[in-house]
């Protein structure tokens, strides 16, 4: 089992639908949590971060985060073509700086 | 502010060629990561750097790689001799442990394509 898990896509849903992004990890005690977006050839930037348990919004995103069920998931409400990217799932170690990435979900957001 | 600056941006050499990447931190970030990201998949962690100790190295392929941060800043990623399957794209990211939301600040990568 991979420590950070994500369904690699790609995810196509039409301009101004909700994109659903879902990330499962293994080690129960992981804090922190991060989405990062990586358009094609660029390097990946962080949307958003979430610690605690629940939802957490901002603008066009929320996180949400559910710690008994180890998954971390990422709504991007309104989609635009310009949010076709990878988004990289990012877990903080428990104890350590050492951020573990999954896979990457592709999304392609279709005008 | 200036990012994570790295260079060079694309290399491409023969096989059994050594190669260097360099990276420049964010100004005052004391951690700072190389991470190897293949075709489709996500960052993949080679070496952790706090100031100037390397604090986990656990997924550096020490017989070809090697890594050095002098002085705590700038840090240089080596192979030596490159292998076919060793083409990918090499990210360096800084942080500052101190830091509120934990970030990882990345560079624009330097790719590698081993012929």
């Amino acid at each position: 089992q991979k420590e950070v898990e994500q369904n690699s896509g790609p995810l196509s849903v039409p301009e101004g639908a909700i994109a659903s992004l879902n990330c499962t990890y293994s080690d129960r005690g992981s804090q922190s949590f991060f989405w990062y977006r990586q358009y094609s050839g660029k390097s990946p930037e962080l949307i958003m971060f979430i610690y605690s348990n629940g939802d957490k919004e901002d603008g066009r995103f929320t996180a949400q985060l559910n710690k008994a069920s180890q998954y971390v998931s990422l709504l991007i409400r309104d989609s635009q073509p310009s949010d076709s990217a990878t988004y990289l799932c990012a877990v903080k170690a428990s104890g350590t700086y050492k951020y573990i990435f999954g896979t990457g979900t592709r999304l392609k957001v279709l005008a | 502010e200036a990012g994570v600056v790295q260079s060079p941006r694309y290399k491409i050499i023969e096989k059994k060629q050594p190669v260097a990447f360099w990276c420049n931190p964010i100004s005052g970030h004391n951690t700072l990561y190389w991470y190897l990201q293949n075709l489709g998949q996500g960052p993949e962690l080679l070496i952790r750097y706090e100031n100037e100790e390397a604090v986990d190295d656990s997924q550096l392929p020490k017989d070809r790689f090697s890594a050095e941060r002098l002085k705590g800043v700038d840090s240089t990623l080596k192979i030596q001799p490159a292998e076919l399957g060793d083409s990918a794209v090499y990210l360096c990211a800084s942080s500052s442990l101190g830091g509120s939301t934990g970030e990882l600040f990345f560079g624009e990568g330097s790719r590698l394509t081993v012929l």
